[in-house]
């Protein structure tokens, strides 16, 4: 089946070290984003990319960096993790075309700041 | 800049009940609207989407630019409808979505 795949599903690192999580998709879409979401919060996007094309949100700290290296990884890397990045992250992917704006999402990756 | 409002974060109801999950948003603009739900343990996932109009799982929500509302209703719940429900807003300005979520609602079928 078509899907989104992320790894690890649940990532503990420590305070300051930094972390990388990882997303895959075999649905060959356009546009891939990143969400944080804390607990009984709802998802947050923090930056997608269109194709190559990288999009920050304006209010994503600078402790957090994308890389999409092909159409089917992206990457969420956290420079200096800290106690309030504990948090679930979500990746999803959309097709790019007006439309078609359903967006699918991967089960998550749960971070632990230690 | 526009929000989504979900009043309730939780709802619980017998099975059998009409179950109505309210959602406000506020928007300048035309938007598009979706109600994605999250079961226990699975991913994230569109339940519907206004603009096809269509009833999903015996879900249906109708566009009231009027009072901005997109509630999502069902005549007759069911067990399994117990999850999380999260109403979203496409704010559009590009020919892709990108979301702003609702705090969510903790929809409960009690048998």
């Amino acid at each position: 089946d078509a899907m989104v795949i992320q790894n690890p599903r649940y990532q503990v690192t420590q305070f300051g070290k930094p972390v990388t999580l990882s997303c895959s998709q075999t649905l060959n879409h356009n546009v891939m984003y990143w969400y944080q979401q804390k607990s009984s919060q709802a998802p947050k996007l923090l930056f997608h990319y269109y194709d190559k094309d990288f999009n920050n949100e304006a209010d994503t700290p600078d402790n957090f960096q994308s890389r999409r290296p092909n159409t089917s990884f992206c990457f969420l890397d956290i420079r200096s993790p800290g106690l309030g990045d504990a948090a679930m992250y979500l990746c999803a992917t959309s097709r790019g075309e007006s439309g078609y704006n359903e967006q699918f999402f991967g089960p998550g990756t749960r971070l632990t700041v230690l | 800049a526009q929000r989504v409002t979900q009043p309730e974060k939780l709802l619980s109801v017998f099975k059998g009940a009409p179950v109505e999950l309210k959602c406000n948003y506020s928007y300048s603009g035309s938007p598009e609207l979706f109600w994605y739900v999250q079961y226990s343990r699975q991913r994230l996932q569109l339940l519907l989407r206004h603009i096809s109009r269509e009833s999903i799982k015996g879900f249906t929500a109708d566009l009231n630019k009027g009072e901005t509302s997109f509630h999502l209703k069902k005549p007759f719940a069911q067990e399994e409808d117990s999850a999380m429900y999260y109403c979203a807003l496409n704010a559009g300005g590009t020919s892709y979505g990108k979301l702003t979520f609702g705090q969510g609602t903790i929809l409960t079928v009690h048998p």
